[in-house]
């Protein structure tokens, strides 16, 4: 089976433009998680979405938004970007039955630039 | 404010050692905890998972402790190879919003 997958691999973008970052999770899996992750530091959690539903969501301003969709593949948007926002954006699943118990699975995830 | 610390940022040691990554938490009411592994650039990979109610698990040449009443964890890699040399972090799922705290990191270097 494949793992979790995430595109794009890495992107540049300008500031005060809009990015859209994608992430398919391991078959069966029915929750997604979203963590940002800037450079020497730990990750830092966004979102997480089950069965298309908002979950939980992290401090981060109303700019980062998400959403599942019926295969349970889940898209992170970000709007007017800030330098601040360079980050590596990763993305998780797990079955999502019992979130207390479960291993997360990561994907290799998506390197965002911003200048 | 629910927080994980790991110390230290950063170690070096001789390859064929056994040592110790420590890693703490500031909610003894955790339910989990988890042990990861990132390479340079790279995505996390899951090593070991500790239920609240375990004390400890294992693999391979890998054993994680975890101590509520204290707040901390440990995990233990025994005979460091070069392969091991990566970042390793750990997190925590300390209320119900599930979500994973995490830690800083410990940059793990083993020198052949």
């Amino acid at each position: 089976d494949a793992g979790v997958t995430q595109s794009p691999t890495h992107l540049i973008k300008t500031r005060g433009q809009h990015v859209t970052l994608r992430c398919s999770p391991i078959s069966g899996h029915k929750s997604v998680s979203w963590y940002q992750q800037v450079l020497g530091q730990g990750p830092q959690f966004i979102f997480q979405y089950y069965e298309k539903e908002e979950r939980g969501r992290g401090n981060f301003p109303d700019r980062f938004s998400a959403r599942q969709f019926p295969n349970y593949s889940s898209e992170l948007n970000v709007n007017a970007l800030l330098l601040g926002d360079s980050a590596l954006y990763l993305c998780a699943s797990s079955w999502g039955t019992r979130l207390t118990q479960e291993t997360q699975y990561f994907g290799p995830g998506t390197r965002l630039l911003v200048l | 404010k629910q927080e994980v610390t790991q110390i230290p940022a950063a170690l070096s040691v001789p390859e064929g050692e056994n040592l110790v990554l420590n890693c703490s938490f500031t909610d003894s009411a955790i339910y989990n905890l988890q042990w990861f592994r990132q390479d340079p650039g790279k995505g996390l990979t899951s090593l070991l998972l500790i239920q609240s109610s375990q004390r400890e698990q294992t693999s391979g040449r890998l054993n994680a402790s975890l101590d509520k009443s204290s707040g901390r964890s440990t995990l233990y890699i025994a005979a460091s190879q070069p392969g091991d040399s990566a970042t390793y972090l750990c997190a925590a799922i300390m209320d119900s919003n599930y979500q994973l705290i995490w830690g800083a990191g410990t940059k793990l270097i083993i020198k052949p």
